[in-house]
């Protein structure tokens, strides 16, 4: 059970250039989750998907576009990277349902970006 | 709005010497509060899902407990694996999205 998975996992990009992140889970969840990490800001909210053809802003979504392609797949695109755009990447997915581990948030192992 | 602060941003431990982490909020309406640990290099790992005050959850040496306005993570006797930065979230009722504090870096001496 590989849970969310993220490629790439690094990446280097000159400013300008664009690319995307691509990520899938296989828990059937319905929620979908892009974060970005920074030193002393905690994880921050890109965008989301509630669920499948849905996506909204979150927190920080200036210079995103996502793409929710079906149940299992979340993708992040960079339309034209800044050298404020350095940060790590996390995918997560969540269930909306009440269980026992219940609407719990669960993440991929990341994507570390640098743009220079 | 809501919010989530956690405290102490850093914390050195001897192993063996327990303590605990706090996670204050404030949220219009908690549908659940969440423990993670992250290690350098990773995502964070789910450690604790925690939905009304009162409950308490045990894992090992990590025992969660919550009241209506913040969250304590206790850990007892701690080893050095310990070491790790524990992050707190909470969910609001009525939205789909997470707030998270910005973690506590532990260090567990040996």
């Amino acid at each position: 059970n590989a849970g969310v998975t993220q490629t790439p996992k690094f990446q280097v990009l000159k400013t300008g250039q664009s690319m995307t992140l691509q990520c899938a889970q296989d828990m059937n969840h319905n929620s979908m989750y892009w974060y970005r990490q920074d030193p002393g800001m905690g994880l921050r909210l890109i965008y989301y998907s509630a669920s499948e053809g849905t996506t909204d802003k979150g927190e920080v979504p200036n210079g995103y576009n996502v793409s929710r392609l079906n149940k299992r797949e979340f993708s992040l695109r960079l339309e034209s990277a800044a050298p404020s755009q350095t940060s790590v990447y996390f995918c997560a997915s969540s269930d909306r349902r009440r269980t026992s581990s219940g609407n719990t948030i669960y993440f991929g192992e990341g994507s570390w970006l640098t743009v220079v | 709005e809501d919010q989530v602060t956690q405290s102490p941003e850093a914390l050195r431990l001897q192993e063996g010497e327990s303590s605990s982490l706090n996670c204050s909020y404030t949220v219009s309406g908690l549908r659940g509060l969440f423990w993670y640990r992250q290690d350098p290099g990773k995502g964070p790992e789910f450690l604790f899902t925690l939905y009304s005050a009162g409950e308490e959850k045990e894992k090992e040496r990590l025992k969660a407990t919550l009241t209506k306005k913040e969250s304590f993570l206790h850990i007892t006797a701690p080893k050095p694996e310990d070491s790790a930065t524990y992050l707190c979230a909470v969910q609001a009722t009525g939205t789909y999205k997470y707030i998270f504090g910005t973690g506590t870096r532990l260090k567990v001496l040996a």
